[in-house]
């Protein structure tokens, strides 16, 4: 399945993250959520093949890798109180997927 | 704009009745459309998955309907019992993305 680390994680306002996320073994994509408390999955980015597939509405100082060995990382710089949210990692077979696979989530709050 | 609408409020239901929830959208024309179940703390886990060409979609005591129509799909559990307690999370393909809805918490009493 797909595993996330870490499963908890404070900061204070302004240091940066490294949320990691393991895939499923032979899917090419993984696209990261955040989800905010009583709110719905948000589209953070999507990776494809190590190369970033698609983009939603958050600013630069969220970014990411994928990596060959189906592992990828989102990264957030000049954390604000708003990034407090569950992150969510999913991975699929294809880049609009049928069906993805989600994590359980790294609970971040921010300081 | 494109939007997803769920119904925010909880669902009340009492076991072994058949719990409805709704998930409506505007400026879509989805090829397909997805539900979800979600634990408090956990990832959404995928459930069922129906096309537009499709109007209804059964999976053990799950159903989904489908109208392109009216925008809108259905999602009923037959039978419910206390373990269907969850939110649930509708959503649609937008070009490169999944949008969700913002789920529907439905909680099955005994």
């Amino acid at each position: 399945g797909v595993t996330q680390s870490p499963t908890h994680l404070i900061k204070t306002r302004g240091q940066q993250v490294t949320l990691r996320c393991s895939s499923q073994s032979g899917h090419n994509t993984v696209s990261w959520y955040q989800q905010a408390l009583g709110q719905g999955p948000q589209f953070i980015f999507q990776y494809y093949r190590e190369e970033e597939n698609g983009r939603g509405n958050f600013p630069p100082r969220f970014s990411g890798l994928q990596f060959p060995n189906d592992s990828s990382e989102l990264n957030v710089n000049a954390l604000e109180l708003d990034d407090s949210a569950l992150y969510l990692c999913a991975s699929s077979l294809e880049a609009i997927p049928d069906e993805q696979f989600f994590g359980p989530g790294t609970r971040l709050t921010v300081l | 704009s494109q939007k997803i609408e769920q119904n925010s409020e909880a669902l009340n239901i009492q076991e072994g009745k058949t719990a409805t929830l709704t998930c409506n959208y505007t400026n879509y024309s989805p090829a397909y459309l997805q539900w979800y179940r979600q634990d408090p703390g956990r990832g959404p886990v995928f459930l069922l998955l129906i096309r537009e060409n499709e109007k209804e979609k059964r999976k053990e005591r799950l159903k989904v309907t489908f109208d392109t129509t009216l925008k809108q799909s259905l999602f009923h559990i037959t039978a419910s019992q206390p373990a269907d307690s969850a939110t649930y999370l509708c959503a649609l393909p937008n070009t490169d993305k999944l949008i969700f809805g913002t789920g529907t918490r439905l909680q099955v009493f005994p």
